[in-house]
């Protein structure tokens, strides 16, 4: 069973531009959230997405945004960026619920220049 | 406040120690609580979950629920290099998204 792909692994951008983010769920999972782990701080949450709604969004500006498609797959926009934008960005998938925890895909690393 | 507090270490062991890593959360409606870990360059792994409070026992990690103090615990017996890693608690409540800690960052040494 595949688990949780994201794409692109790297990801380098001028501050001012723009960044999206992809990601592909396991088969089966409906959920999916987006986390920021920028060194030192932990995973942050970003949004959480379930059959095609945003569900929650965490303390982020607007330009943070994301939609998940039909097929539960998602992508994380990222406007305007800026320097402090330059982490980790993870996405995990779950079942209805998340309830038994969830998975994670490797991360895009995004450095922003 | 964070509602997950972890101290992140950095914590370095010998082969064979027994490692307690530690959180304390603030939202007491938390019912859900799991250990992540985290290899470097990866993304997070679920290492344990437990329910409410309580112990759960998986080969040589323990987890630790105490929802009286707001405590949450995982044990490591006879630590391994390849256990080297940085460790992440995470509590939710029901049907809402996860809150991390900060991790702590493992290492046992050979």
């Amino acid at each position: 069973e595949a688990g949780v792909t994201q794409s692109p692994t790297h990801l380098i951008k001028t501050r001012g531009q723009q960044a999206t983010l992809r990601c592909s769920p396991i088969s089966g999972h409906t959920s999916v959230y987006w986390y920021q782990q920028a060194l030192g701080l932990g995973l942050q949450f970003l949004l959480w997405y379930d059959e095609g709604e945003e569900r929650n969004r965490g303390n982020f500006p607007p330009r943070f945004s994301g939609r998940q498609f039909p097929n539960y797959s998602s992508e994380l926009n990222v406007n305007a960026l800026e320097l402090e934008d330059s982490a980790l960005y993870l996405c995990a998938s779950s079942t209805p619920g998340g309830f038994y925890g969830y998975t994670f895909g490797s991360g895009t690393r995004l450095t922003v220049v | 406040q964070k509602e997950v507090e972890q101290d992140p270490g950095p914590l370095s062991v010998p082969e064979g120690a027994i490692v307690s890593l530690n959180c304390t959360y603030s939202n007491s409606a938390f019912q859900y609580f799991m250990w992540y870990r985290q290899y470097s360059r990866k993304g997070p792994e679920l290492l344990m979950y437990t329910y409410s409070s309580g112990n759960k026992e998986d080969g040589r990690f323990t987890a630790q629920v105490d929802k009286s103090s707001k405590y949450i615990s995982l044990f490591i017996r006879d630590s391994q290099p390849s256990d080297s890693a940085t460790y992440l608690c995470a509590s939710r409540y029901n049907n809402n998204d996860m809150r991390f800690g900060a991790g702590t960052r493992l290492t046992v040494k050979p």
